[in-house]
Order: structure tokens, then C-alpha cells, then sequence
């Protein structure tokens, strides 16, 4: 089963300044999709980014972009010029590509809360 | 907005009793996904519907069911609840089961007193 893990409870980061969050992942598929989702304190699920593993290229938003390290099973999430409005709680999510039997589940990672500093 | 609705918003019922919760899925897209947010286990992952038919299953506890409708909303029905089923609910949905992101509704949030 895959794992993964956020190993910063929490991040503050002064407003107009970068701040990357952290996130690790155990998996022994070859192929397999990373989201970022947020997590406001109207509790609504919203998707920051996605990347597919399959692509060197690291996935950008805007202001989100992420940093895919395949061979380290890292896939952090760097929010540049941070406003009041990117605070949140942040979860790290793993797709399996295969369908079935639970794959095409969510496996969550128990999230980063991100504090902005006016 | 993500486009799928549930309800109701908030749920709060004694211990052993039923409850159903029901979502509405983007239009267009045929599967539909439940989890589970709770402070002890986090977001987990119930069980998944497509176009009708149960596609997957994750950590769903035998008292818990779930179907979705030939309109495609689903429904999951918690049955002889108690206190540590107390979370919030979230339906997903996407077009296909092979597609990438899903999209999550705003939650429901179930208290068992």
C-alpha cells in the first residue's frame, strides 16, 4: 500500500514571501499522479496542482509550482508572494494508475498548516 | 464552487441510529467517491461508484453503504453509529475512474452524540 507523509505539521511564512511545504511518498509503482490540495477553513477540498510522474517537468499554477523528485519519492509545493488567502491546511494526495480494488482512491497525507504573517 | 453538491451540511444524531447522506456529482462526470475526514485517522478514502456499479473499496467499515442512482447522484447510508464515526464527509467526483483530479463537494458534517 502506498504511504504518504507531511512531515510539517504546521508552516508560517510572512505575507509577500515564499514558502515550500514538504511531502514524501512510498510507492513500488512506476507510474502514478501527485496532487496538492488545499484546504480553507470553510473546510471545502480545493485542488492546487497535479503533476503526473511520467513528465520530468514540474507541474506551475501561478504562484503554486511543485518540485518532482521521482527517484526521491518527493513532491514539494512552493507558493511564491504568499497572501493572506493562501492560508490553509495543505494535503499532499497519491493517485495509483490502475483502476480497481481501491487504486483509484486517494491516499491523503495528514496535511501541513500553513499560517501567513500580514 | 466544484460543481458537486451535498447534503445536508451538518447531520448531528445519537449513537446507534441511520443516517444518509447524499451528493450530486458535476454534470457529466460518472464516479463518485467518498471519504472520510476525522482528527484520529484524516482523510480516508470509502469507496468508489461508477456509472452505477461499486468500482472500489478503501477503509469502509461494514455498518457503512453506499449506491449511486441511474441520475448518478449517490447516496451513503451509516448505519448503528457511534461517537468515533463523528467526522466530515466528502463526496469527489470525476469523469471517468482513469481520470486524473477529482473534485470534492463542500462536506457533510456528521456529530454522533
Amino acid at each position: 500500500a502506498q504511504t504518504v507523509t507531511q512531515s510539517q505539521p504546521e508552516m508560517s511564512v510572512q505575507e509577500a514571501e515564499t514558502v515550500t511545504l514538504s511531502c514524501t511518498y512510498d510507492t513500488s509503482e512506476s507510474d502514478y499522479y501527485l496532487f496538492w490540495y488545499k484546504q480553507p477553513p470553510s473546510r471545502q477540498m480545493i485542488l492546487v496542482i497535479r503533476q503526473e510522474a511520467y513528465k520530468q517537468q514540474n507541474a506551475t499554477e501561478n504562484r503554486f509550482s511543485v518540485n518532482f523528485q521521482k527517484a526521491a519519492k518527493s513532491f514539494s509545493l512552493k507558493i511564491s508572494d504568499s497572501q493572506l488567502g493562501d492560508a490553509a491546511m495543505y494535503f499532499c494526495a497519491y493517485r495509483s494508475p490502475y483502476s480497481g480494488g481501491g487504486a483509484d482512491g486517494l491516499t491523503f497525507g495528514k496535511g501541513t498548516h500553513l499560517i501567513i504573517q500580514p | 464552487d466544484s460543481g458537486v453538491t451535498q447534503t445536508p451540511k451538518h447531520l448531528i444524531t445519537a449513537t446507534g441510529q441511520r443516517v444518509t447522506l447524499r451528493c450530486s456529482p458535476r454534470s457529466g462526470d460518472l464516479s463518485v467517491y467518498w471519504y472520510q475526514q476525522s482528527l484520529d485517522q484524516g482523510l480516508q478514502f470509502l469507496i468508489q461508484y461508477y456509472n452505477g456499479e461499486e468500482r472500489a473499496k478503501g477503509n469502509i467499515l461494514e455498518r457503512f453503504s453506499a449506491q449511486q442512482f441511474p441520475d448518478l447522484h449517490s447516496e451513503l447510508n451509516l448505519s448503528s453509529l457511534e461517537l468515533g464515526d463523528s467526522a466530515l464527509y466528502f463526496c469527489a467526483s470525476n469523469l471517468a475512474g482513469h481520470s486524473y483530479e477529482q473534485y470534492f463537494g463542500p462536506g457533510t458534517r456528521l456529530t454522533v452524540t
